[in-house]
């Protein structure tokens, strides 16, 4: 089971909105809507963003939202903050193996 | 609040073997699926196992399928990962996370597995 493909940065300015890809194949992305995101800080463990495509856990920013179409997802961060500075990480379920991660994107606020 | 704190962790020589353990609390532990997750130095994270509510269905990752073997103790509120013939690529912090169905809503700390002679 290959990573779900990431772009291995993206930069925006505080304020702007960022936009970040998760691609995979009809048998992870494509096939189920368990798509989620991860926020993770330096030396510190992950954090769940985004569940099920598009579902923002309690007590997480209603900057964050997430989306889907086809075989790719999306996180998108609008508002751009400093604190928002991380690597992100999008996870499907799999028919092949039972989860796949995708390849991790560094957030950087400009 | 929900806490996940994992032990077990070391230095092991190639071959080797090595138990991890999660202790959960704060939660209902019998009521969620667990898995467990790795993330080498510097690198991204990595789906290792997981386990049904009650036990009775395990999943792995083709990567330690028959090397590594995930359960549980339910009264004891615990996650367990005996991890056999260990290679130097198993080296990874080993995250305890809480869910497995769809999502991973709860996270440890970590614990760091070095596989090296």
């Amino acid at each position: 089971q290959s990573a779900l493909t990431q772009p291995a940065s993206v930069s925006g300015s505080p304020g702007q909105s960022i936009t970040i890809s998760c691609t995979g194949t009809s048998t992870d992305v494509g096939g189920y809507n368990f798509v989620s995101w991860y926020q993770q800080h330096p030396g510190t463990a992950p954090k769940l963003m985004i569940y099920d495509v598009s579902n923002r856990p309690s007590g997480v920013s209603n900057r964050f939202s997430g989306s889907k179409s086809g075989n790719t997802a999306s996180l998108t961060i609008s508002g751009l903050q400093a604190g928002d500075e991380a690597d992100y990480y999008c996870t499907s379920k799999t028919s092949s193996s039972l989860y796949v991660f995708g390849t991790g994107t560094k957030v950087t606020v400009l | 609040q929900v806490q996940l704190v994992e032990s077990g962790g070391g230095l092991v020589k190639p071959g080797g073997s090595l138990r991890l353990s999660c202790t959960a609390s704060g939660f209902t532990f019998s009521d969620y699926y667990m898995s467990w997750i790795r993330q080498a130095p510097g690198k991204g994270l990595d789906w290792v196992s997981s386990i049904t509510t009650s036990g009775s269905t395990i999943y792995h990752a083709d990567s330690v399928k028959g090397r590594f073997t995930i359960s549980r103790d339910n009264a004891k509120h615990s996650l367990f990962l005996q991890m056999n013939s260990l290679r130097a690529e198993d080296t990874a912090v080993y995250y305890c996370a809480r869910g497995g169905y769809s999502h991973f809503d709860k996270w440890g700390q970590g614990t760091l597995v070095t596989v090296s002679s």
